[in-house]
């Protein structure tokens, strides 16, 4: 079975740039997969940040962003704030009406 | 405005029956794909199956295939996520979501508030 690879966690400091990525456990993602990226607090449903590789939800910051950085979809947050402290989810398409999730990312910002 | 909202917290013993709702608004209910995602406590997300309550298309996560029913009334715009026979590995936040129609828009959003459900004897 597909498995979705994520960092399981990340530290960044107050105004700083992270990356986090997005794989699979074999071969590369690609745009044809329509990764999407989700935020979610303790006690929180999640949140829709990007959707389609690339494309921001309505109301997100544009310091949230994503791409394809080599065989992997990744999500980079610019200028990291103290309220950016989540869990962050990818999610990736395999086709047929099937959706596979990465573990998640506990991102820290200290 | 949009909105998916689902049913309350359940605790039911294992055995049990259990069909937990969520109800769509702001839009038109058939267009549009519900997806369920298990969250079991202190863990990740887990895509569960997905219907299109226009013609209750449903597909399962192999994961999931035969170990719950995904289904929809649209007359009432609700989905339904149910199980026959509760075990204690139940016990999760269950979030539905909705996935546009379009070939190509293969996201989630908005997202329910979730539903605990507690298996326990």
């Amino acid at each position: 079975q597909t498995v979705v690879t994520q960092e399981p966690s990340f530290s960044v400091s107050p105004g700083g740039t992270v990356t986090l990525t997005c794989g699979l456990s074999s071969g590369s993602v690609s745009t044809s997969y329509y990764p999407s990226w989700y935020q979610q607090t303790p006690g929180q449903a999640p949140r829709t940040l990007i959707y389609s590789t690339n494309t921001r939800s309505s109301g997100v910051p544009d310091r949230f962003s994503g791409s394809i950085l080599g065989n992997k979809a990744a999500l980079t947050i610019t200028g990291a704030q103290a309220d950016d402290e989540s869990d962050y989810y990818c999610v990736l398409y395999m086709g047929s009406g099937v959706w596979v999730f990465g573990g998640g990312t506990k991102l820290t910002v200290l | 405005e949009v909105q998916l909202v689902q049913s309350g917290a359940e605790v039911k013993k294992p055995g049990e029956s259990l069909k937990i709702s969520c109800k769509g608004s702001g839009y038109s209910f058939t267009s549009y794909w519900i997806g369920w995602v298990r969250q079991m406590p202190g863990k990740g997300l887990e895509w569960m199956g997905i219907i299109y309550p226009g013609d209750s298309d449903t597909r399962y996560s192999p994961s999931f295939q035969g170990q719950v029913t995904i289904s929809a009334d649209k007359s009432i715009s609700t989905a339904y996520l149910q199980w026959s026979s509760l075990k204690a590995s139940d016990t999760a936040m269950y979030y539905c979501a909705r996935r546009p129609p379009q070939v190509g828009s293969y996201w989630f959003d908005p997202w329910g508030q979730g539903t605990l459900v507690t298996v326990s004897s």
